[in-house]
């Protein structure tokens, strides 16, 4: 299994513009998640699926917008970059065992809005 | 969700062990304790949870205060590929919506 993957690892993008940040899973987990992380931060968490077609709003979800047409992939949307978005943006799937819910994280995707 | 106070940074000499702490004092009676922690430039990778009862696994410890108000993970013999900012998270049962804090940065000194 691969696990969770990112793509792209590093983005350069000028304020304004619009990009996807691409996440896919190959466990078969139901629930998956976006968070960002800051310089000297922890995580917080922007959007999360319990499944596929349901979405629904964290912590910080202002300027992202997210789907999930597909059990694997959930892409994060930047629809006007901003330089406060400047971030390290990580996906996370998740197994139920029972009533604990263990997370798995990606590699992360290194975001500079400009 | 319950908040987690841990120290900002801690230091361990290597093959030494180490006692990293966390406070939940406003900790409901199903909320779950996990730690995860993140190497250098990587996403945070579990590490170990616990409800009520002390928890070992082949990386760590765990040791719950009885009134769960606060625990502590151990990391047996720290070794330099230990040195990671940990993370200390409570969740529901079933939760899925992890809300980190700024965790403790070990350092772990040859």
């Amino acid at each position: 299994n691969a696990g969770v993957t990112q793509t792209p690892k590093f983005q350069v993008l000028k304020t304004g513009q619009s990009m996807t940040l691409q996440c896919a899973q190959d466990m078969n987990h139901e629930y998956m998640s976006w968070y960002r992380q800051d310089p000297g931060m922890g995580l917080r968490l922007i959007h999360y699926s319990v499944g596929a077609g349901i979405t629904d709003q964290g912590e910080v979800p202002n300027g992202y917008n997210v789907s999930r047409s597909t059990t694997e992939d959930f892409p994060l949307r930047l629809l006007s970059a901003a330089p406060s978005q400047t971030s390290v943006y990580f996906c996370a799937s998740s197994v139920e065992r029972g009533s604990y819910n263990e997370q798995f994280f990606g590699p992360g995707t290194r975001l500079t809005v400009l | 969700d319950a908040k987690t106070t841990q120290p900002n940074s801690m230091e361990s000499n290597e093959e030494e062990p180490v006692h990293l702490p966390c406070n939940h004092s406003t900790i409901s009676g199903t909320d779950y304790i996990h730690w995860y922690r993140q190497l250098p430039s990587q996403g945070p990778e579990y590490v170990i949870h616990g409800l009520t009862s002390n928890v070992n696994n082949r990386m760590a410890s765990l040791a719950i205060a009885e009134d769960r108000k606060s625990s502590t993970l151990i990391l047996h013999r720290a070794t330099l590929r230990d040195a990671a900012v940990y993370y200390c998270i409570l969740s529901r049962p079933g939760g899925n919506q992890f809300y980190f804090g700024t965790g403790t940065s070990l350092t772990v000194i040859p």
